[in-house]
């Protein structure tokens, strides 16, 4: 069965970095576009970002853009977010999720984790 | 962007009724648009995808319909276990991949 597992969240002091991963497993990870979505406390969901399911596109939310960075490894079924010079507006749950459709065929998501809490604060 | 605005932002409905949720888009989404549920929690989980169709072990009291910038998310018939909040997303014009504001469907 599709599983995707993130870690890495917790407590961060503003301006520090953080970096988050999701181990997946149960389909072929190389085939799926993998997408980064997060919810701030008691508000609705905000897509951060996606990486192609070969790595060759990425692309951010503008919110994010120039602090956050998307990877994967594809040998070890791993997605990566990066994110850099935290603020206190991205205090949020992190979620890794899944395209419904392999090989860069759409981007809704029929698989998401169980997500991981990041919190900025001094 | 594709701003995406739903409503009503809660709606209060009882067991045994029809849900009504609607989606609208500020520009084209053809048929690109989704719905998702998400209980306190948990993650959201793919309910309708391309405006009608049904995602793997959704039941049929769920379904979807629109398109272009009007969609509407139907639930006959309530149960327990429906009392959520309801998310629309649209894949048509991206980036940015955009959600609504979510509507809360909750026990009258």
């Amino acid at each position: 069965q599709v599983q995707l597992v993130e870690s890495g969240g917790g407590v961060v002091q503003p301006g520090r970095s953080l970096r988050l991963s999701c181990a997946a497993s149960g389909f072929i990870f190389s085939n799926y576009g993998m997408h980064w979505v997060r919810q701030a406390p008691g508000k609705g969901l905000e897509w951060v970002a996606v990486i192609w399911y070969d790595g060759n596109r990425k692309e951010y939310a503008d919110s994010v853009k120039g602090r956050f960075s998307i990877s994967r490894d594809n040998s070890n079924n791993m997605l990566y977010l990066q994110i850099n010079s935290l603020r206190a507006e991205d205090t949020a749950v992190y979620y890794c999720a899944r395209t419904r459709l392999d090989r860069g065929r759409g981007e809704d998501f029929d698989y998401w984790g169980q997500g991981t809490l990041v919190t900025v604060s001094s | 962007e594709t701003v995406l605005t739903q409503s009503p932002a809660t709606l209060s409905l009882s067991p045994g009724d029809r849900a009504t949720l609607s989606c609208r888009a500020s520009q084209n989404v053809d048929i690109y648009l989704a719905w998702y549920q998400q209980k306190p929690g948990q993650a959201p989980r793919l309910l309708i995808y391309d405006a009608s169709n049904r995602a793997a072990g959704i039941p049929a009291r769920f379904s979807g319909s629109g398109s272009g910038t009007d969609f509407t998310l139907t639930i006959t018939s309530l149960e327990p276990e429906d009392f959520a909040v309801y998310y629309c997303q649209q894949r048509r014009n991206w980036p940015p991949v955009t959600f609504g504001q979510g509507t809360r469907l909750e026990i009258k």
